[in-house]
């Protein structure tokens, strides 16, 4: 069974720095691997999706590594907001199975301070 | 940009009623799914549905919980006879055919008293 993990379950940075969030799964055989953003009591903001043949992908400040192998991923925020600050998370879809489902991580709560 | 949207927003219930969430998918979207997150847990699986059936469901999804496509924009979720445990935010993705990206709605928050 496909256990997703996130480290830290919580982070607080200054405005400005540059941060890392990781996301790990237990099972390397996934089709691909996508970031959200979920902020309170609000839906989930699809943020970056990357294939399992892809190592990476980029929007704006974001970044998003993928070692499948190693059964990781990071996600690179550069020059953090206020803005930022939201609840992010990682999901997994698995190779096989036709529902697509996807399975989620425990999430990295980011707070970015003035 | 078009959204999926959730009715209601939030829903407040007596053990035992039956409710049914709603959800309207992106247009062109031909893969729905439903997800729960408990409050402080992980977002959870339900179900996914293609082509006016069940594709996969969890085993969360038992015999109280059923999901109907009844028109061309609609996408619903029942819960026969609700449970305090049932106590969640439920959300609504969809996708079209292609892409991966699911797309996510605001959710609704069902509180079983």
């Amino acid at each position: 069974k496909q256990e997703v993990t996130q480290i830290p379950a919580a982070l607080s940075v200054p405005e400005g720095e540059n941060l890392v969030l990781n996301c790990s799964f237990t099972d390397s055989a996934i089709y691909n691997l996508q970031w959200f953003r979920q902020d309170p009591g609000k839906g989930l903001t699809s943020l970056l999706l990357i294939q399992s043949s892809q190592r990476e992908q980029t929007s704006g400040r974001l970044n998003a590594s993928l070692d499948k192998s190693s059964g990781r991923s990071t996600l690179y925020i550069a020059a953090s907001q206020p803005g930022d600050s939201a609840t992010y998370l990682c999901a997994v879809r698995r190779l096989t199975g036709g529902g697509n489902k996807l399975t989620f991580g425990t999430g990295t709560q980011l707070k970015v301070e003035l | 940009e078009p959204e999926v949207t959730q009715t209601p927003s939030h829903q407040v219930t007596q053990m035992g009623q039956e409710v049914i969430l709603r959800c309207v998918p992106i247009s062109n979207h031909l893969y729905f799914y439903w997800y729960r997150q408990i409050l402080g847990q992980k977002v959870e699986f339900l179900v996914s549905f293609y082509n006016n059936e069940i594709s996969e469901k969890s085993e969360i999804f038992d015999d109280q919980f059923s999901v109907e496509r009844p028109d061309g924009s609609n996408f619903t979720l029942k819960i026969r006879s609700t449970k305090l445990e049932d106590s969640a935010m439920y959300f609504c993705a969809s996708r079209p055919q292609g892409p991966d990206t699911q797309y996510f709605g605001p959710g609704t928050r069902l509180t079983v008293l």
